[in-house]
């Protein structure tokens, strides 16, 4: 299995706090990527990484700011939770842009 | 751009029965083609994928998946459904353009019937 870690697994927070969630990978691969997955949505890109400092949007980053000052960590923050915010979030990793990827466990993310 | 279309957010087999889920694709170059498995409060996992050679392409737990160009379809079998198999399913498209990602469908969840 590829090594990614995403924490915490879950978390209950509440709207208007700040909230981050970790992706620490050991594959040393070069892309990262958050998702969020939401019934009827299937899985949609929030933001994503192709090297240490660079960043891109992807469909659905309105509310999220995301952060890679090292290869293995991929940080996504949510800077004022807010109720459409609460999702499953996965990471993932690919060693470029178009090979198959690598997901995490998920984080179960509650704004109350 | 590329897009990817999966037919049935839902679909039920028997136990023994043929699995068949279907995958349809967008996209302007030959593309890359993927099948991920996501069992329960788990990640996704590759079960299969197609980049360039045989349209037939085989995976893990049994499942098969055959790229034709002239449908632009990429649609996952297994000839006899387990309950293990349950569980959702997506279908993704890239290209070898590396400056593209890749595109996820909606996913199809499989249930099976005793």
């Amino acid at each position: 299995d590829a090594g990614i870690t995403q924490s915490p697994r879950h978390k209950v927070t509440e709207t208007g706090t700040p909230v981050t969630l970790r992706c620490h990978q050991t594959e040393n691969h070069r892309y990262m990527y958050w998702y969020r997955q939401d019934p009827g949505h299937g899985l949609r890109l929030i933001h994503y990484s192709y090297g240490v400092k660079d960043t891109d949007k992807g469909e659905v980053s309105d509310g999220y700011s995301v952060s890679r000052s090292k290869t293995e960590d991929f940080l996504l923050t949510l800077e004022s939770a807010t109720s459409s915010q609460t999702s499953v979030y996965f990471c993932a990793i690919t060693k470029d842009s178009n090979t198959e990827a690598f997901f995490g466990q998920g984080t179960r993310l509650t704004v109350v | 751009a590329q897009s990817v279309t999966q037919l049935g957010s839902h679909v039920s087999v028997s136990e023994g029965a043929l699995v068949l889920l279907r995958c349809n694709y967008s996209s302007s170059v030959p593309p890359y083609l993927f099948w991920y498995v996501q069992y329960p409060n788990q990640g996704l996992q590759l079960l299969l994928k197609y980049t360039t050679g045989a349209t037939l392409v085989k995976g893990i737990n049994g499942f098969e998946a055959e790229f034709k160009k002239s449908e632009t379809s990429f649609h996952l079998t297994k000839p006899s459904a387990h309950m293990s198999d349950a569980a959702e399913y997506f279908c993704a498209v890239t290209n070898p353009n590396r400056d593209d990602k890749i595109i996820f469908g909606k996913g199809t969840r499989l249930h099976i019937l005793p």
